[in-house]
């Protein structure tokens, strides 16, 4: 069962918008995390923020947590057509090993 | 540094067929990972590896076997592949087990008639 959702399934914007997307999760997590995928390509690590933490920054990267609302959400500023791609929450799963549990990812499409 | 590798990248399959899709790692990584990503669903685990000489279930196993070869390899064999195997496969390694970055592969994308 997948833990993390993420919304919307699509998003469609121009360059230089911000671009918005939400994960939400069911089951209590030590940390989330976002990956990016490129088409055809495997995920690349984005930013990961622990439960204690709110908000955190990297770049035009800007992710908050919401422990009591089980959400989390990824903003892209400026967005350019570079970061055209499919974003995915992963939460760290039950069962002890860094099993990470994916949500089924927004995909982002910048237009210049 | 190449990070992780896999091989084939694309491979069509008949059904019952047997194949073995191979990922190596030159981080010096202990931990290693198979996941299938279908479409509209994330990435779930097949077999993890936590070390050299351990292998262990994910969320979805049936149909797969694994061999940790060394530490720097990590293959999954299809023994009699079956059309709901078709999938793109991603290896993925971490430092430790205890790591939360997962370093991923480019994909290997397989097709079973």
């Amino acid at each position: 069962s997948q833990q993390g959702e993420e919304d919307p399934q699509a998003l469609s914007i121009q360059e230089g918008e911000n671009a918005t997307m939400n994960c939400s999760y069911k089951t209590s997590i030590n940390n989330l995390q976002w990956y990016r995928q490129n088409s055809g390509r495997g995920l690349v690590h984005l930013i990961l923020i622990r439960s204690n933490e709110r908000e955190k920054h990297s770049g035009r990267l800007r992710v908050t947590l919401d422990t009591s609302k089980k959400s989390s959400s990824l903003l892209i500023t400026a967005s350019r057509a570079a970061d055209t791609a499919s974003y995915f929450c992963a939460t760290d799963g039950t069962g002890g090993y860094n099993k990470l549990i994916f949500g089924a990812g927004t995909r982002l499409a910048v237009h210049p | 540094n190449a990070g992780v590798t896999q091989t084939p990248k694309f491979q069509v399959l008949k059904t019952g067929q047997s194949m073995t899709l191979q990922c190596a790692q030159d981080m010096n990584h202990n931990s290693m990972y198979w996941y299938r990503q279908d479409p509209g669903m994330g990435l779930r685990l097949i077999y993890y590896s936590a070390s050299e000489g351990t292998t262990d279930k994910g969320e979805v196993p049936n149909g797969y076997n694994v061999s940790r070869l060394n530490k720097r390899e990590f293959s999954l064999r299809l023994e009699s592949a079956a059309p709901s195997q078709t999938s793109v496969y991603f290896c993925a390694s971490t430092p430790t087990s205890a790591s939360k970055t997962q370093y991923f592969g480019p994909g290997t994308r397989l097709l079973v008639l």
